[in-house]
């Protein structure tokens, strides 16, 4: 199995804040790599496809990269509707289809 | 736009089976390069991935759930299910059913979520 290995687990930012969240797959995954946001009590919404590619609707604020052994999710400036958790996903050996651990994103 | 509906009993006791049910519209379950996916949180952890369905039919499942895993499919009603055998208190969870786009693996569509808790 590949595993995603997430980090942070927890941040805190403040409005207006650039964040990073990165996650690195045990073995390459030739950039199978997708992000999710979830609110308290809702569905995981897709952001992030294949690395870098934003998923119909999402907020332009938002990218996804890959250099050297990980891949990173930024939102280049935060807003308040972004305090969620966010995980990150490899679809490039499945099964198992296996996420990281996710990373909470707080009010400072 | 798709959406995905789970359906089930919210209770289910310990070494009994758990069987959920998705209700699909929008889309269809037997077209397309698709697949539908069963996905579980326990409250506070993270997702975990359950097994999925092709349009063809074929089925992948996650090795951890050791054989105890099933899922099927209604085509007539354009509905998928879940079955998971030998429940324990470890399998209290959200359970999600989802679609992806086969090719990318992204779940870009997900039914709202049901608590199945397991308890005697």
């Amino acid at each position: 199995d590949i595993q995603v290995t997430q980090s942070p687990s927890s941040l805190s930012a403040s409005i207006g804040d650039r964040v990073t969240i990165t996650c690195r797959p045990s073995q390459s995954i030739y950039g199978y790599l997708n992000w999710y946001q979830q609110k308290p009590g809702k569905a995981p919404r897709l952001l992030i496809y294949s690395t870098s590619n934003l998923h119909s609707g999402v907020p332009s604020r938002f990218s996804g990269s890959f250099s050297g052994t990980d891949f990173t999710l930024t939102i280049s400036s935060l807003e308040s509707d972004d305090f969620a958790t966010y995980y990150c996903q490899q679809s490039y050996s499945i099964p198992p289809l296996t996420f990281g651990g996710g990373t909470k994103v707080e009010n400072k | 736009q798709v959406q995905l509906q789970e359906s089930g009993p919210g209770l289910v006791k310990p070494s009994q089976t758990l069987s959920l049910t998705c209700s699909v519209s929008g889309g269809s379950v037997s077209g397309g390069d698709l697949y539908w996916n069963w996905l579980r949180q326990p409250a506070g952890k993270g997702l975990e991935w359950i097994g999925r369905m092709y349009s063809t039919g074929t089925t992948n499942y996650n090795p951890s759930l050791k054989g105890r895993v099933s899922i099927s499919r209604d085509t007539s009603k354009n509905q998928y299910s879940l079955n998971l055998s030998s429940v324990t208190a470890a399998d209290t969870a959200v359970y999600y059913c989802a679609r992806d786009t086969g090719t990318l693996g992204a779940v870009d569509f997900w039914g709202q979520g049901t608590l199945v808790t397991v308890s005697s």
